[in-house]
């Protein structure tokens, strides 16, 4: 499959465990805000957004924060499994713009 | 992947070839995009649509080329001037542009031998 993952940084876990993936920004004018799991091989699969007006988003076992005073963004999930395992996306849309600038992204290993 | 795919999912091409990757989406979005991923990088914009017969440079267009004839199709072609085309090529779609959320396919594995 494709090494997505290669040179990236790393955050293991065990399985059960909290994970928190983080994400810095640089674009003030940053106003939606969006993660991205990608598993070898295979396209990047939604997982949860948020808009600049709002801090915090819930969704089925993830929670997106936004700190907008340190232009930080991470990507929580709660107890963690292997199938979580595999390379954490953000992505950016400048208020002016209709496109995402993405990261690079956080490859995520969840040990049994 | 959502009702968008890619195909093929593995191309191989000898220098100086062009070479036309397909895209088509069924969930009636009006905007398309395409990306390049390397190793260890986040993805890079090549070119995207936002209504049929339209589209933008992203930026890294140069050596490709796309056409946006039908609302459901986005096939972008890798020329013989893209210096580097070995990557892994993903298309997304959007709904409208009152929505932000893109979606992709599965992706196309490009390799220049």
């Amino acid at each position: 499959g494709e090494s997505v993952g290669l040179h990236l940084p790393t955050l293991s876990v065990q399985e059960g465990d909290n994970s928190i993936i983080n994400c810095a920004y640089s674009n003030s004018a940053s106003d939606y805000f969006i993660w991205y799991k990608q598993e070898s091989g295979k396209g990047p699969q939604f997982i949860i957004d948020i808009r600049s007006n709002m801090d915090k988003r819930q969704g089925q076992r993830v929670t997106v924060l936004l700190n907008k005073t340190v232009k930080h963004l991470s990507l929580q999930i709660a107890a963690t499994q292997p199938g979580d395992s595999a390379v954490y996306f953000c992505a950016e849309k400048d208020s002016g713009y209709s496109t995402l600038t993405f990261g690079k992204g956080t490859m995520l290993l969840v040990s049994p | 992947d959502g009702g968008i795919t890619q195909s093929p999912k593995y191309l191989f091409r000898k220098e100086g070839q062009n070479v036309t990757l397909s895209c088509e989406q069924n969930l009636n979005h009006d905007a398309m995009y395409w990306y390049r991923q390397d190793p260890g990088q986040g993805l890079r914009l090549i070119y995207y649509s936002q209504i049929v017969n339209d589209f933008q440079k992203g930026d890294i267009a140069e050596g490709y080329s796309v056409s946006r004839e039908k609302k459901e199709s986005f096939p972008l072609t890798v020329t013989s001037a893209q210096k580097n085309p070995t990557a892994f090529y993903l298309c997304a779609s959007r709904r409208d542009l009152l929505t932000d959320t893109q979606y992709f396919g599965p992706g196309t594995r490009l390799t220049v031998l």
